[in-house]
């Protein structure tokens, strides 16, 4: 998975509790991106990062921040979790988003289960 | 607006029957192509992609996209089907012009039956 790892790979939380997901590379890519995967829906993007510090919104980010004070970190927040958040949670990296022909490159999931 | 449309939610195909992904997009301009695959569990893994140049691009494991800009197209193909093929396949584009982030499709489930 190209040097991407995301923790934890499962959680189940309840509603209302806050939840931090993470993301590491190993690749020194600049862009790095949250999506969320839910059946009819293929893939949505949540936020992405463009550098340390610098962030974006995406189709989906209400609900959800993100910080991203490393190169090789981006963190994924929900703030108070809702069972409408219950999903399962990709990372993705690309080298740069200057070269848009970039491809991008996907962690292996996690499992979010809100009650 | 961008966007995807993938429109089979499954496809069925004998082993060794030649298989098609279809995909059709819409975007301002030029677009850039994306074909990921997943498998149970895991994440998406890359397959191929159109920047520009020859239409048919080839791609890993055997797999190759037709871009078609007058149909707005871009079919995912294999000429023989293996089991070990059966996933779901995600067609994504983002306009080469801009700066929007790139969009994927729903989603295409491929089963392929021996």
């Amino acid at each position: 998975d190209a040097g991407i790892t995301q923790s934890p790979r499962h959680k189940v939380t309840e509603t209302g509790t806050p939840v931090t997901l993470r993301c590491h590379q190993t690749e020194n890519h600049r862009y790095m991106y949250w999506y969320r995967q839910d059946p009819g829906h293929g893939l949505r993007l949540i936020h992405y990062s463009y550098g340390v510090k610098d962030t974006d919104k995406g189709e989906v980010s209400d609900g959800y921040s993100v910080s991203r004070s490393k190169t090789e970190d981006f963190l994924l927040t929900l703030e108070s979790a809702t069972s409408s958040q219950t999903s399962v949670y990709f990372c993705a990296i690309s080298e740069s988003g200057r070269g848009r022909t970039d491809t991008q490159y996907f962690g292996p999931g996690t499992r979010l289960t809100v009650l | 607006a961008q966007s995807v449309a993938q429109p089979e939610d499954q496809v069925n195909v004998a082993e060794g029957n030649p298989l098609t992904v279809k995909c059709t997009y819409s975007v301002s301009g030029n677009p850039y192509l994306f074909w990921y695959v997943q498998y149970p569990n895991r994440g998406l893994q890359f397959l191929l992609k159109y920047i520009t140049g020859d239409n048919l691009v080839k791609g890993s494991y055997g797999f190759e996209a037709e871009f078609n800009k007058s149909q707005t197209s871009f079919h995912l193909k294999k000429p023989s089907a293996l089991v070990s093929d059966s996933a779901l396949y995600f067609c994504a584009v983002r306009a080469a012009s801009g700066n929007t982030p790139l969009v994927f499709g729903k989603g295409t489930r491929l089963s392929v039956i021996a």
